[in-house]
């Protein structure tokens, strides 16, 4: 069985602080890795998809990293703002998935102002 | 990219009825995703529709249970049949491009089995 875990599970940060959440997955036949950012009533947003060793992404105030070889991914939010309340799903896609997307539970973001 | 509307997007319904959800894309695509997210847990794929064909369910799910239509390109209904409290879940719809690039996804049915 394929595990993708995020943690925490929940988070709140004072408005204007930074802060970062985990997402683990399978080290091995890794394929990409996905961040997606779902407001309530809304649909999940893709922030983005990663798929080499090392990379790094970064738009707007928001950043990942990868490490495919120990299996995790870091999101950074910088200088949190209200409009950054959300829940932050990772998925994993690899061979052993079929290529399919795994999902973590997601990290829910409560931005206190 | 690809703009998803999905419909329903929430209700409430007494167990033992059935409800259909509803997606339309503006685009064609070949494959449409179900999605279930219960509560505190991840989302969990429950079959891909392709147009012309059977859906392809996961373990866990039956078409008895969850059939789903795609009579073409742009359109698909999951219908949850026979409900329960246990099927009280947020379901989605999605469409994916490729092995590198994102999903896209309907804005999610929330339903409430009583």
């Amino acid at each position: 069985i394929l595990n993708v875990e995020q943690s925490p599970q929940s988070l709140h940060v004072q408005e204007g602080d930074s802060t970062n959440f985990t997402c683990s997955f399978p080290s091995s036949n890794f394929y990409a890795l996905h961040w997606y950012r779902w407001e309530t009533a809304k649909s999940p947003e893709a922030l983005f998809v990663m798929t080499l060793n090392g990379d790094e992404k970064k738009k707007g105030r928001i950043s990942a990293t990868l490490n495919t070889k120990e299996g995790y991914s870091y999101l950074y939010i910088k200088g949190s703002q209200p409009e950054d309340s959300a829940t932050y799903l990772c998925a994993f896609k690899g061979v052993d998935s079929n290529y399919q997307l795994i999902w973590g539970a997601g990290t829910k973001l409560i931005i206190k102002p | 990219s690809a703009v998803i509307s999905q419909k329903p997007s929430r209700d409430i319904c007494q167990r033992g009825t059935s409800l259909t959800i509803q997606c339309q894309v503006d685009s064609q695509v070949t494959m449409m995703f179900w999605y279930r997210q219960q509560p505190g847990q991840s989302l969990t794929l429950i079959a891909t529709a392709n147009q012309g064909s059977e859906a392809t369910y996961e373990s866990g799910f039956v078409i008895d249970k969850f059939p789903i239509s795609r009579p073409n390109l742009t359109f698909s209904t999951l219908t949850v049949s026979n409900m329960s409290p246990e099927d009280s879940s947020i379901y989605l719809c999605s469409v994916g491009t490729g092995l590198t690039t994102e999903a896209f996804f309907g804005q999610g049915t929330r339903l409430t089995v009583v």
